[in-house]
């Protein structure tokens, strides 16, 4: 069975500062992977999604992930914060095979301050 | 081109009612994904719709139902609510199954079971 662990249900950095947000899935097949982000009162928006096609995946906003099969991991990160990056990030994985079936991880609060 | 659009955004229902939800997804997208977020549970799935036809279905009691329509636009039915009902329900729209295809997000309607 499809899963996933996010690491720390709360991060707190600084404006300008790295942004790491961790997430760690299980999957019997190569999995299609997925961050989303989550800001208050509104739907999910993909910041990018890993398919195979490379192990380095670049998104939105100036986020990227990597996607690492030895450690089963696909930690979001970036460069700089900023106060508008403040927001819940979800990891999500699916295997492919059972169509619109996302799998999402509880979530990281992403706190930005000045 | 308009986004997910889902109706109503706020709803108060009371134990035992029924209650239905609306979404129209993306022009053109012909696959609708629902899902329901708590606190406690996070996002699970709760079914997938592509063609009118009901492609795959998430652990949920038979209270849950659905059903796409020939626009694709899709519907949700909550029967005998319970208090445990009160969510975010999120409506997706994707141009195919996913995860081949990007799964864009509704604003959710927030339903309060009293």
């Amino acid at each position: 069975a499809q899963s996933v662990t996010q690491l720390g249900s709360h991060v707190s950095v600084s404006e300008g500062a790295l942004v790491l947000l961790r997430c760690n899935y299980s999957s019997s097949v190569p999995p299609y992977l997925f961050w989303y982000v989550q800001y208050p009162n509104q739907g999910l928006q993909l910041l990018l999604k890993y398919t195979s096609a490379a192990t380095l995946v670049k998104g939105i906003n100036g986020f990227e992930a990597e996607f690492k099969k030895s450690e089963t991991s696909f930690h979001l990160t970036k460069p700089s914060a900023h106060m508008s990056d403040a927001a819940e990030y979800f990891c999500a994985v699916s295997d492919g095979n059972q169509g619109g079936k996302l799998i999402f991880g509880q979530g990281t609060e992403l706190s930005v301050k000045p | 081109k308009a986004g997910v659009t889902q109706t109503p955004r706020y709803l108060i229902k009371t134990r035992g009612q029924q209650v239905t939800l609306s979404c129209s997804p993306i022009s053109g997208h012909r696959s609708v994904s629902w899902y329901q977020q708590t606190p406690g549970q996070g996002l699970q799935f709760l079914f997938e719709y592509f063609s009118e036809t009901q492609r795959n279905k998430g652990n949920f009691p038979g209270r849950f139902s659905g059903r796409q329509f020939s626009n694709s636009r899709s519907e949700m039915n909550v029967s005998t609510l319970e208090l445990g009902d009160s969510a975010l329900y999120l409506c997706a729209s994707s141009l195919g199954l996913t995860p081949s295809y990007e799964q864009y997000f509704g604003p959710g309607t927030r339903l309060t079971v009293t």
